[in-house]
């Protein structure tokens, strides 16, 4: 099956710095990647939709200028946490559909980043 | 307020045992229902995907149901093995170009020997 990416799996930053996380889907184009935030426990909550070559969008709530999101290729976007803070911690998980699926698509989830911010 | 609920939220079983997880929605309007299942620190794998059509689907020792007239869904295994302690999740899609996922909670599963 189709497979999605991520870069690293895991991330230790001190307060203050800024970590990048890269998503790739390997065998397929995505024009759509989706970045999602999951707390030890707790569902996967969407944070933001990357779209190739235009502006990602945010959901309600998400701060653009502290998730900067770039989808620069059809096969990679990239999520970079801004002077991250404890807060930020968390597991981090794309995912990308590959193109005219239809009603039947199925969204590929990468392996997931965990992101602790000391 | 688009919402899945899932139950029960944690199940421990034995190994080769059986077991039912549930998943209710209120998600309009309803596209397709997707099952994954997620290890402890990996991103979650599809089981299942179902549309409106369709009110069974299996795959392997996984079977999912679904009532659209009821929104309910719920995700049978067979023979439980010490690999499928994960946490499984139901996911509902709405249709129409905002298109959207909506997950629930998760029922995290525990099989034990």
């Amino acid at each position: 099956g189709a497979v999605v990416s991520q870069h690293p799996s895991r991330v230790i930053c001190k307060s203050g710095t800024s970590v990048k996380i890269e998503c790739r889907s390997l065998d397929f184009q995505a024009t759509t990647m989706f970045w999602y935030r999951q707390f030890p426990k707790k569902s996967l909550m969407l944070m933001a939709t990357s779209n190739e070559g235009s502006k990602a969008t945010y959901e309600q709530g998400v701060e653009k200028d502290k998730f900067l999101i770039n989808h620069a290729s059809l096969t990679l976007s990239t999520l970079t946490v801004t002077s991250a803070h404890p807060e930020d911690s968390s597991f981090y998980i794309c995912s990308a559909s590959p193109p005219f699926g239809g009603v039947q698509e199925t969204q590929y989830f990468g392996p997931g980043t965990r992101l602790l911010v000391l | 307020k688009n919402q899945v609920e899932q139950s029960p939220q944690s199940l421990i079983i034995l190994e080769g045992k059986n077991c039912t997880l549930q998943c209710n929605y209120t998600v309009s309007p309803f596209s397709n229902l997707r099952w994954y299942k997620q290890d402890t620190g990996r991103g979650p794998v599809s089981l299942t995907i179902m549309t409106f059509s369709e009110n069974t689907k299996s795959n392997g020792r996984y079977t999912a149901t679904l009532d659209a007239d009821t929104k309910q869904s719920s995700l049978h295994i067979t023979a439980s093995q010490l690999s499928d302690s994960a946490s499984y999740i139901c996911v509902v899609r709405t249709t129409g170009t905002a298109s959207k996922l909506t997950f629930g909670t998760g029922t995290r599963l525990q099989v034990t020997l």
